[in-house]
């Protein structure tokens, strides 16, 4: 069975500061991993994704996350945080074998920027 | 392009009433996807749907919960007999085809029962 662990319920950074949200996955065979993030009273906004290929992804508003095999980790990284980044952030897999199609969601890491 | 549509946006029903949700899923896209977030939780895979058809329905309740996509419009999520426990945000996505996307995802339906 697929599943997702987002170890921090909060992640507290100075903006400027560069922020780093964990996600480890399992999956029985390989992973297309995402990671989604929702501001308050709304819905998801897509951020990245990794399929295949290069390990460091980069996406919107300058985040990128870094796929490890060996470690079934997707950790979201940015170097230099902003306020605006404030929200909760979802890691996301998809077993390539699941004909379903269905992605599985984390838990969530609210992020929290001060200025 | 409007993105996936959801209505309502809030939904209020007592106890007992039936609850309807809506999604039309981005033009383009053929795979329907509803999902619940209860409140300060992550969220949860109800059920997987293409047009008139039901892919996946692993996560939804086997009671009072059911969804169709039909040919035409848009595709619904029904609770009936509606309980307290059933208040929570209902997210409906989308996706092309093929598993290598992403979803698009509404902004959601909150279903509050008093």
């Amino acid at each position: 069975a697929q599943s997702v662990a987002q170890p921090e319920d909060q992640v507290n950074v100075a903006e400027g500061n560069p922020l780093t949200v964990k996600c480890t996955y399992s999956v029985s065979g390989n992973p297309y991993l995402f990671w989604y993030v929702q501001y308050p009273n709304r819905g998801l906004q897509f951020l990245l994704k990794y399929i295949t290929g290069d390990n460091l992804v980069k996406g919107s508003y300058g985040f990128e996350a870094e796929f490890n095999k060996s470690q079934t980790s997707f950790h979201l990284k940015k170097p230099s945080a902003l306020v605006s980044d404030s929200a909760l952030y979802f890691c996301a897999v998809r077993d390539i074998w699941d004909s379903s199609y269905k992605l599985i969601f984390g838990s969530g890491t609210r992020l929290l920027v001060r200025p | 392009n409007a993105g996936v549509m959801q209505n309502p946006r809030h939904l209020v029903r007592r106890r007992g009433q039936e609850a309807r949700l809506r999604c039309s899923p981005m033009k383009g896209h053929s795979h329907v996807y509803w999902y619940r977030q209860l409140p300060e939780e992550g969220l949860k895979f109800m059920v997987y749907l293409q047009k008139e058809n039901i892919i996946d329905e692993s996560g939804m309740p086997k009671e009072r919960f059911s969804a169709e996509f039909p040919k035409e419009g848009p595709s619904i999520l029904r609770i009936q007999q509606v309980v307290r426990g059933d208040s929570a945000a209902y997210f409906c996505a989308s996706s092309p085809p093929g598993g290598t996307y992403g979803y698009t995802f509404g902004s959601g339906t909150r279903l509050t029962v008093v």
